[in-house]
């Protein structure tokens, strides 16, 4: 089954502990992302990858890193957590990042909950 | 980062009704998404927009891209309680090619 897979699914940390969310995807995808999502402000983009090594910051991209060592793989890190990254994470791939119809429409993970105290 | 202004935040509304929502930027896009995200779950692509004045449906969904390129619509006709979720409008920057930019989220609930 075509998808993208994120884990944990919920995480109760605390202030400082680095922590890494996964994300894999299984249909050769060249464009993935990661979101957060929060109450009244929708998804915000946190970072993107064109392709594998090629990674480049969204609108929120403070207190975050990833890496894009494969093309499958797409980690979220979060070298310091603090309580305001407190939120719902979303994982997402599309075929491509062009504007090709149809090739730029992403695929979501679950989601992880994440909970820094 | 830019955000849309999607529009109601929230909606409650009887089985049966029809639903209307839009979204609105002050840029324009070239292509517009509609998403919807179960509890628990992420967003699913439910009608994606690729030309100003496009109308399309999916099933009891209809999208419309609007003439401006600023703004898409989403109705629902004959609403049923798995309706229920988070609708997200998304924006595709015509200069920036890898950037959805999607919008605040209208929350719909549906009572029988």
């Amino acid at each position: 089954e075509a998808q993208v897979t994120q884990n944990p699914r919920y995480l109760i940390t605390v202030t400082g502990k680095k922590l890494t969310v996964t994300c894999s995807q299984n249909m050769n995808h060249e464009y993935m992302s990661w979101y957060r999502q929060d109450p009244g402000l929708g998804l915000r983009q946190i970072y993107y990858s064109m392709n594998v090594e090629v990674t480049d910051k969204g609108d929120v991209p403070e207190g975050y890193k990833v890496s894009r060592k494969e093309k499958r793989n797409f980690p979220l890190i979060l070298e310091s957590p603090s309580p305001n990254q407190t939120s719902l994470y979303f994982c997402a791939s599309s075929l491509l990042a062009a504007t090709t119809s149809g090739a730029n429409v992403l695929t979501f993970g679950a989601g992880s909950r994440l909970t820094v105290l | 980062g830019q955000q849309l202004n999607q529009s109601p935040q929230s909606m409650f509304i009887q089985e049966g009704e029809d639903v209307s929502m839009n979204c609105t930027s002050s840029s324009i896009f070239n292509t517009w998404l509609w998403y919807k995200q179960e509890p628990g779950e992420g967003p699913v692509l439910l009608i994606a927009l690729y030309k100003a004045g496009e109308l399309t449906s999916n099933g009891r969904l209809t999208a419309q891209f609007g003439i401006t390129r600023k703004d898409s619509f989403l109705n629902i006709s004959a609403s049923i309680p798995s309706d229920v979720g988070i609708y997200f409008c998304a924006g595709l920057d015509t200069g920036t090619a890898s950037k959805l930019t999607f919008g605040t989220g209208t929350r719909l609930q549906v009572t029988l």
